[in-house]
C-alpha cells in the first residue's frame, strides 16, 4: 500500500492560514491525493483531491508538488470548526477503475481562539 | 440530499454472535466501502462493492463479509464476533469514478462484551 506521511500534530490560531502538509514519495502515477477530515464522533468527511493541478473549493485549497512527492492542504482562516484529524490518503488504482482508500494516522488540527 | 445511512448507530453483541450492519448509500453511488476504525489501529478498509460485486478486500479474516444489492445498499456481517471486533464500522459511497470524493455515514458503533 503506498504510505502518506504526515505531523502527528499541529497548532493553529483563529481567523489565520493553515498549511497541512503531506509527504507520499512512492505516489504512482494514476494514484490521485485524497483529504478528509474527521470531528470527534463523526464519520470522515470529505475535503479535497486532485490529481496533478492545484485544486480549490469552498472549503480548502491543495497545492501538489511538481513532482508530486508531495501536497499541501490549505486552509485559509481557521475556525474553531475546523478542529479535526485530516486525512492525507492516496486513492490507489488496482486495477481498471478499482480504487480503494488507506488511511494513516492523520494530523491533528488545534485551533486555538 | 440525504447523506449515507448506517443503521444501527449502537449495537451491543456478546462475543461468539454474529452481527449485521447496514447502509444506505447516496442516490446514484454505485460503490460502497467498509472501513472499521479502533483507536488502536485507525481506519482500516474491509472492502468495496460495486455492482453487487465485491471489487476489493482489506486484510480481515473470513469471518467479515458483505454483499451489495440492485438498489446499492450494503449490507456487512461479521460472524463468531471476538472483543476485539469493538469498533466503529463506517460506510462510505462514490460515484465510483476515481475523480471523486466518498462521502462516509456517521458509522455503526459496535461493542462486544
Amino acid at each position: 500500500d503506498a504510505k502518506t506521511t504526515q505531523p502527528n500534530s499541529m497548532e493553529s490560531n483563529e481567523e489565520e492560514p493553515v498549511h497541512l502538509p503531506c509527504n507520499h514519495s512512492t505516489i504512482s502515477g494514476t494514484d490521485y491525493i485524497h483529504w478528509y477530515r474527521q470531528l470527534p464522533s463523526q464519520g470522515p468527511e470529505y475535503v479535497i483531491h486532485g490529481l496533478t493541478s492545484n485544486v480549490n473549493n469552498r472549503m480548502a485549497s491543495l497545492a501538489i508538488a511538481e513532482d508530486r512527492k508531495s501536497s499541501t492542504l490549505i486552509l485559509h482562516r481557521a475556525t474553531l470548526r475546523d478542529a479535526a484529524v485530516y486525512y492525507c490518503i492516496l486513492s490507489e488504482n488496482s486495477g481498471g477503475s478499482n480504487y480503494k482508500l488507506t488511511f494513516g494516522k492523520g494530523t491533528l488540527l488545534t485551533v486555538n481562539p | 440530499k440525504a447523506g449515507v445511512t448506517q443503521t444501527p448507530r449502537y449495537l451491543i453483541k456478546t462475543r461468539g454472535q454474529q452481527v449485521t450492519l447496514s447502509c444506505s448509500p447516496i442516490s446514484g453511488h454505485r460503490s460502497v466501502s467498509w472501513y472499521q476504525q479502533t483507536p488502536g489501529q485507525g481506519l482500516q478498509f474491509l472492502f468495496e462493492y460495486f455492482s453487487e460485486t465485491q471489487r476489493n478486500k482489506g486484510n480481515f479474516p473470513g469471518r467479515f463479509s458483505g454483499r451489495q444489492f440492485s438498489n446499492s445498499r450494503s449490507e456487512m456481517n461479521v460472524s463468531t464476533l471476538e472483543l476485539g471486533d469493538s469498533a466503529l464500522y463506517l460506510c462510505a459511497s462514490s460515484r465510483a469514478d476515481r475523480g471523486y470524493g466518498y462521502t462516509f455515514g456517521s458509522g455503526t458503533r459496535l461493542t462486544v462484551v
